[in-house]
């Protein structure tokens, strides 16, 4: 069965800082993808990175880089350099063969001034 | 990349109604799809919708409940039938960029339903 899972509800972080927030996956399939969305008190989904499951190097996009570990079968996003802007809602997600994408329950980040 | 525009961007609603739920795109796409998201919850799959096609129903959703529309491939619609205070959430349109990688999928705005 396929599964997300993001095990902080609530994290906390001081501006200017580097913030982890974890996702762990299960899939059997050998093909898969793992993106990160934001979503900010507006309720958009804003997509902020992707990894494929047979991309060698970590991705990164300005201040977000994934942390992509496949033996451990885990995908973290860091956020460099924290901004207040940052506070939202951030889901982890992972697409498999079929174009189906199934979302983790997310974790809220507080970024403090 | 995809420009999504959903109507109405919110309601309010009473019980045993109905509400249909637009999604524009201002491209071509292969494939859209009908998110749920109930307050606090994360993202749950209703149906995928392919233009010219009947939409494929996620696990714990009908066509009875959710009929949808696909008639061309820029627009989808998707009705809340007989409303209760239950179905109230945020509903997103997403689509995936025909021809687009697998990290081309996009999201409107939502659709924010509350079910008085």
């Amino acid at each position: 069965a396929q599964k997300i899972t993001q095990t902080q509800p609530g994290m906390f972080v001081q501006e200017k800082e580097a913030v982890t927030l974890d996702c762990t996956y299960d899939t059997s399939d050998q093909s898969y993808g793992l993106f990160w969305y934001k979503q900010p008190s507006s309720g958009e989904m804003i997509f902020l990175i992707y990894q494929g499951s047979y991309d060698e190097q970590n991705a990164t996009e300005g201040r977000y880089s994934l942390n992509f570990q496949k033996a451990r079968k885990s995908a973290n996003l860091v956020i460099s350099a924290s901004q207040l802007g940052d506070s939202a809602m951030y889901f982890c997600a992972m697409r498999t063969g079929g174009f189906k994408t199934i979302f983790g329950a997310g974790t809220r980040l507080f970024v403090k001034a | 990349s995809a420009v999504i525009s959903q109507k109405p961007s919110r309601d309010i609603c009473q019980r045993g109604t109905s509400l249909t739920i637009q999604c524009q795109v201002d491209s071509q796409v292969t494939m859209m799809f009908w998110y749920r998201q109930q307050p606090g919850q994360s993202l749950t799959l209703i149906a995928t919708a392919n233009q010219g096609s009947e939409a494929t129903y996620e696990s714990g959703f009908v066509i009875d409940k959710f009929p949808i529309s696909r008639p061309n491939l820029t627009f989808s619609t998707l009705t809340v039938s007989n409303m209760s205070p239950e179905d109230s959430s945020i509903y997103l349109c997403s689509v995936e960029a025909r021809g687009g990688g697998p990290n081309e999928q996009y999201f409107g705005p939502g659709t924010r339903l509350t079910v008085t």
